[in-house]
């Protein structure tokens, strides 16, 4: 059971690139998450998605756009990427009233 | 709105030692509260969870925690540090509302001293 599967697990960009983060969940969950991890800061949640082909923003949204087109996968887009969106990225999902499951993170480098 | 606060971003204890990580809520409605632990380099664990019931969670290796209505904290203790135990410690709490989101804390490192 691979649970929550997260891709890449490193990158590194140019400022003004653009990119998508994988995340995908073999546990038929309907809510998936989107946050990032900062030093200091603890976990931020960027975007979140409470079903199907719904997405909704978090707290720091700016800067990425999602789409969740299939229930297994949520998407993480950074269409302008920028030095303050280096972080490490974790998706995470959950079933109804559960704890998330959390994937292994991706570590982001914008330069 | 719910929020978390973790008092003390480091810890550090002896092995064998007693382990005392700190967090206060804030909730408007009955909160679901959780610890979470990170290895480096990994994703978060699931440590422990309150959701009803009695206060006293007990959880994966040795921890357990106090939820504590009167003085909104949900404490993570251990009795002995064991070397394994550094990591660094997130508690969280979730109202189950809208988009069933959850809050953490800023996280705090935790140290065993041999």
């Amino acid at each position: 059971n691979a649970g929550v599967t997260q891709t890449p697990k490193f990158r590194v960009l140019k400022t003004g690139q653009s990119m998508t983060l994988l995340c995908a969940q073999d546990m038929n969950h309907e809510y998936m998450y989107w946050y990032r991890q900062d030093p200091g800061m603890g976990l931020r949640l960027i975007h979140y998605s409470v079903g199907e082909g719904t997405t909704a923003k978090g707290e720091v949204p700016d800067g990425y756009n999602v789409s969740r087109l299939k229930k297994q996968n949520f998407l993480l887009g950074l269409e302008s990427a920028a030095p303050s969106q280096t972080s490490v990225y974790f998706c995470a999902s959950r079933p109804g009233t559960s704890p998330l499951h959390f994937g292994n993170g991706t570590r982001l480098t914008v330069t | 709105a719910q929020s978390v606060t973790q008092l003390g971003s480091h810890v550090s204890v002896s092995e064998g030692a007693l382990v005392l990580l700190r967090c206060n809520y804030s909730s408007s409605v009955p909160p679901y509260l959780f610890w979470y632990v990170q290895y480096p380099n990994q994703g978060l664990q699931l440590l422990l969870k309150y959701t009803t019931g009695a206060t006293l969670v007990k959880g994966i290796n040795g921890f357990e925690a106090e939820f504590k209505k009167s003085e909104t904290s949900f404490h993570l203790t251990k009795p002995s540090a064991h070397m394994s135990d550094a990591a660094e410690y997130f508690c969280a709490v979730s109202d189950w509302g809208a988009g069933n989101q959850f809050y953490f804390g800023t996280g705090t490192s935790l140290t065993v001293i041999p």
